[in-house]
């Protein structure tokens, strides 16, 4: 079982839909990520919260709105996408800080399939 | 070149076999080490986490570190079925920093 729960599991929508991913973690974390992850393709961070704050933003197409209204939950708000953009979209979490131990390693959800028709 | 390089695979053993996954990467300022097991149509889980040059071992998996020649690996020993998964290798220059994912390798255990 996952500290990390992502709601939908499976979502189809057309190019002209809006459309919300939820993500909420239960493991006390303070950072939140938004990664996208295609067929054959390395993961792709998307959008990195911390403290609730947008920290990093990889050149994610407008079409693609995160939402973190606080350290528990993550949003991606999703409008007028495109077919290219069906993939398996994976939030996650971790604690920021110093150290080397384990707690500054990232813990993902289960995944959002998303297809875009 | 790219960061990090992963065989795709497919690789198949049968049961019982001893696997080795590995990695290769580029950056020498890497220092933290992560290996993730993902199974299909799940999300990526991790499986061994080190810091530095050295080993590690967890039950049947060995993870080790080479910083020297920029190489990593796991080793599944007495590979069973339930291992049949896709492999991916993780690293990051610092605990701030974001981490950087290989592609992964898909591993198939044949009984």
């Amino acid at each position: 079982e996952t500290g990390v729960t992502q709601t939908p599991r499976h979502l189809v929508m057309g190019m002209t839909n809006k459309k919300s991913l939820k993500c909420e973690q239960h493991l006390g974390h303070n950072a939140m990520y938004w990664y996208k992850q295609s067929a054959k393709k390395p993961l792709e961070l998307m959008f990195v919260y911390s403290l609730e704050e947008r920290v990093e933003n990889n050149s994610v197409p407008s079409r693609f709105s995160p939402e973190c209204p606080n350290s528990s939950h993550l949003f991606l708000h999703l409008h007028t996408l495109q077919p290219e953009d069906s993939a398996l979209y994976l939030c996650a979490s971790s604690q920021g800080g110093r150290g080397a131990g384990s707690g500054n390693t990232i813990y993902f959800g289960e995944g959002s399939w998303l297809t875009v028709v | 070149q790219k960061e990090v390089e992963q065989d795709p695979g497919p690789l198949s053993v049968p049961e019982g076999a001893i696997v080795s996954l590995n990695c290769t990467y580029s950056n020498s300022a890497f220092q933290y080490f992560m290996w993730y097991r993902q199974y299909s149509r799940k999300g990526p889980e991790l499986l061994m986490y080190t810091y530095s040059s050295g080993n590690k071992e967890d039950g049947r998996f060995t993870a080790q570190v080479d910083k020297s020649s920029k190489y990593i690996s796991l080793f599944i020993r007495d590979s069973q079925p339930s291992d049949s998964a896709t492999y991916l290798c993780a690293m990051r220059r610092t605990s701030y920093d974001k981490v950087i994912f290989g592609p992964g390798t898909s591993l198939s255990v044949i009984p």
